[in-house]
């Protein structure tokens, strides 16, 4: 089975700190994707990034970075100085052959205030 | 915009009724995703079609179908509705699971 734990339910921050979301996943496919999603007070999902199991590399864009490490079966997304339009709901998610779909977590709604 | 379209964007109806959300997946995808988001949950997922076939499906109710035409447009059908229904209905269309564009969603209200 797959499953996704985000057990940050809730962060605040202030303006210009840095904040780090985790995501522990689990699944016994040696092949899947893990994703990031951002869900915005206006309820769209917007796709931030996919990592395949086989790419370990980490990335960054802009002021956002990933950490994705096999070992922990973790995948973390971090925002350096953060804005306040970084508020939203930030959803991890699995998708393997095997499940045939997306598994989500249950997000992490991040409040960034002046 | 992402490529996947969603109509209506909102809908309100009473309880018992039935409705339609439709969806139009990105140019070339052939695999077709509905998820439900009730108020303060995660997202649901409930049934997957490829290329006009039921491949998957999870936590759909049996008040709930759902098809994909030939024009791989897709549509979910809720009927006898209940208040409990009310939730955000994303359609989400990918090629394997490489790549997974999701609509802008349907609100769905019913009072």
């Amino acid at each position: 089975a797959q499953k996704v734990t985000q057990a940050q339910t809730e962060i605040s921050v202030v303006e210009k700190e840095d904040v780090t979301l985790d995501c522990v996943y689990e699944t016994r496919d040696t092949t899947y994707y893990l994703f990031w999603y951002k869900q915005p007070p206006s309820g769209e999902l917007v796709f931030l990034i996919r990592r395949n199991s086989f790419d370990e590399q980490n990335e960054i864009s802009g002021r956002y970075s990933w950490n994705f490490q096999k070992s922990t079966s973790s995948f973390n997304f971090t925002i350096t100085a953060s804005q306040v339009v970084d508020s939203a709901v930030y959803f991890c998610a699995l998708y393997t052959g095997t499940a045939s779909k997306l598994t989500f977590g249950t997000g992490t709604r991040l409040q960034v205030t002046l | 915009d992402s490529g996947v379209t969603q109509t209506p964007k909102h809908l309100i109806t009473a309880t018992g009724q039935r409705v339609t959300l439709r969806c139009s997946p990105r140019s070339g995808d052939l695999s077709v995703y509905w998820y439900q988001q009730s108020l303060d949950q995660g997202l649901q997922f409930l049934i997957q079609y490829y290329n006009g076939e039921e491949r998957a499906k999870g936590n759909i109710l049996e008040r709930f179908s759902a098809q994909q035409f030939p024009d791989l447009h897709s549509e979910l059908n809720l009927s006898s509705l209940e208040l409990g229904d009310s939730a955000l209905y994303f359609c989400a269309s990918s090629v394997g699971g490489r790549g997974y564009t999701f609509g802008s969603g349907t609100r769905l209200t019913v009072v």
